[in-house]
């Protein structure tokens, strides 16, 4: 029940184009749903985050977009640059601070220039 | 304000031998969390600690694995008797203290590899 499946597993996109990731969460208790982009070789950084009762949170041209009902949740980036080849990863959690998060198994992104 | 730090970056043990990670979380940040990264994978919670405590040990190994966040100092990821399987990248996450919300910044990671 913990689990959280992300898909597809890479992703190839043409700079300008739109990349989308999509996850899927079975706790109905998750209240707390952020990604993260991980470059090679570094840690992940927390990218933007929903909470379940907005459909929609956009900052700059990443935009989460969630279905509460369909238990998912997706990611996309708009006008994709080659700097946004990268990993990303969804988690889901619990907002209160000090609660463990469970990740996605990561999407690999890469933009062709 | 620095970021999450961890030490070593890279780290290289033969089978039996220990591996200490450190994790200095972010100041103000009272809550650390563990992560293990096997390659080509997400990543997978290990311990959450705040000082002097250990919170939540639900996806730590039960034998040869154990963590500490001392009074002082940094927090300790301890392997003991690593085998190869240990090997993987091991990242520390800091969050604010209780009454913050759940934004955990990440460290850059230790890479273990085991001989």
């Amino acid at each position: 029940q913990q689990q959280v499946k992300q898909s597809p597993q890479s992703l190839i996109v043409q700079k300008g184009g739109i990349s989308i990731i999509n996850c899927a969460y079975e706790n109905t208790a998750f209240d707390y749903f952020p990604w993260y982009q991980q470059f090679p070789g570094k840690g992940p950084a927390l990218l933007i985050a929903i909470r379940p009762d907005v459909s929609e949170k956009k900052e700059g041209r990443f935009t989460i977009s969630f279905n509460k009902s369909a238990k998912q949740f997706s990611l996309h980036i708009m006008d994709s640059q080659p700097g946004d080849s990268a990993t990303y990863f969804c988690a889901a959690g619990f907002k209160a601070a000090g609660n463990k998060l469970t990740f996605g198994g990561g999407t690999r992104v890469l933009v062709k220039p | 304000n620095a970021g999450v730090m961890q030490n070593p970056r890279h780290l290289v043990r033969r089978r039996g031998q220990e591996a200490r990670l450190r994790c200095s979380p972010m100041k103000g940040h009272s809550h650390v969390y563990w992560y293990r990264q096997l390659p080509e994978e997400g990543l997978k919670f290990m311990v959450y600690l705040q000082k002097e405590n250990i919170i939540d040990e639900s996806g730590m190994p039960k034998e040869r694995f154990s963590a500490e966040f001392p009074k002082e100092g940094p927090s300790i990821l301890r392997i003991q008797q690593v085998v190869r399987g240990d090997s993987a990248a091991y990242f520390c996450a800091s969050s604010p203290g209780s009454l913050g919300k759940n934004e955990q910044f990440f460290g850059p990671g230790t890479r273990l590899t085991v001989l």
